[in-house]
């Protein structure tokens, strides 16, 4: 079964501290995979995705298909980083998104 | 370029009642993708749409159905309104890519649906 899992649904961080967010598919194909944030009272965009492998905002994400994981990391957290982090698998013409964590990081 | 616009932002329907919503993509964007996003359950994949034909479908009931315009637009129609129907109903559109299917999505903000 095509699955996405985030195992955390709330990570919360100091100012400065690395942040870690967790993702884990289940796929049979070869995997094209997306990192989604939603800011406060904003739309759902696309953050980084796994074929450009760019730093985005400070934020990278590896696809490590042995442990078929897309884990979302950035070395210092910034207070603008709190928000809604989904991790998406594009399988069969359509997103399946993990249930979220939300990032809250603290001053 | 204007973003992904859906109307109406808010709605509150009655159970057994019927809903349409809107969705206008990026210009130029011929691929749009509606999604239903709850508590419970996180966002899932409703059905997808292509130059007005339906490429993909979700595990949805047949009360959900779409359709798509010569110009792109599409809309949602959701009949026999059930409680459970409440959510945010989102809408995506991708740009073409030749020689593939395009994955990247571009959001729009949502039609919040409450049904009562």
């Amino acid at each position: 079964a095509q699955r996405v899992t985030q195992p955390e649904k709330l990570l919360s961080v100091f100012k400065g501290a690395p942040v870690e967010l967790k993702c884990n598919y289940s796929y049979s194909g070869s995997p094209e995979l997306f990192w989604y944030v939603q800011y406060s009272r904003q739309r759902l965009q696309l953050l980084l995705r796994h074929i450009s492998r760019e730093s985005i905002k400070g934020f990278t994400a590896d696809l490590n298909k042995g442990e078929t994981s897309f884990h979302l990391k950035k070395p210092f957290a910034q207070e603008e980083d709190s928000a809604m982090y989904y991790c998406a698998l594009h399988a069969g013409g359509k997103l399946i998104f993990g249930q979220g964590t939300e990032l809250s990081v603290k001053p | 370029k204007a973003g992904v616009t859906q109307t109406p932002r808010y709605l509150i329907k009655t159970r057994g009642q019927q809903v349409t919503l809107s969705c206008s993509p990026i210009s130029g964007h011929r691929s749009v993708s509606w999604y239903q996003q709850t508590p419970g359950q996180g966002l899932q994949f409703l059905f997808e749409y292509f130059s007005e034909t339906q490429r993909n479908k979700g595990n949805f009931p047949g009360r959900f159905s779409g359709r798509q315009f010569s110009n792109s637009r599409s809309e949602m129609n959701v009949s026999t309104l059930e409680l459970g129907d409440s959510a945010l109903y989102l809408c995506a559109s991708s740009p073409p890519v030749p020689g593939r299917l395009n994955t990247e999505a571009f959001f729009g903000q949502g039609t919040r649906l409450t049904v009562v």
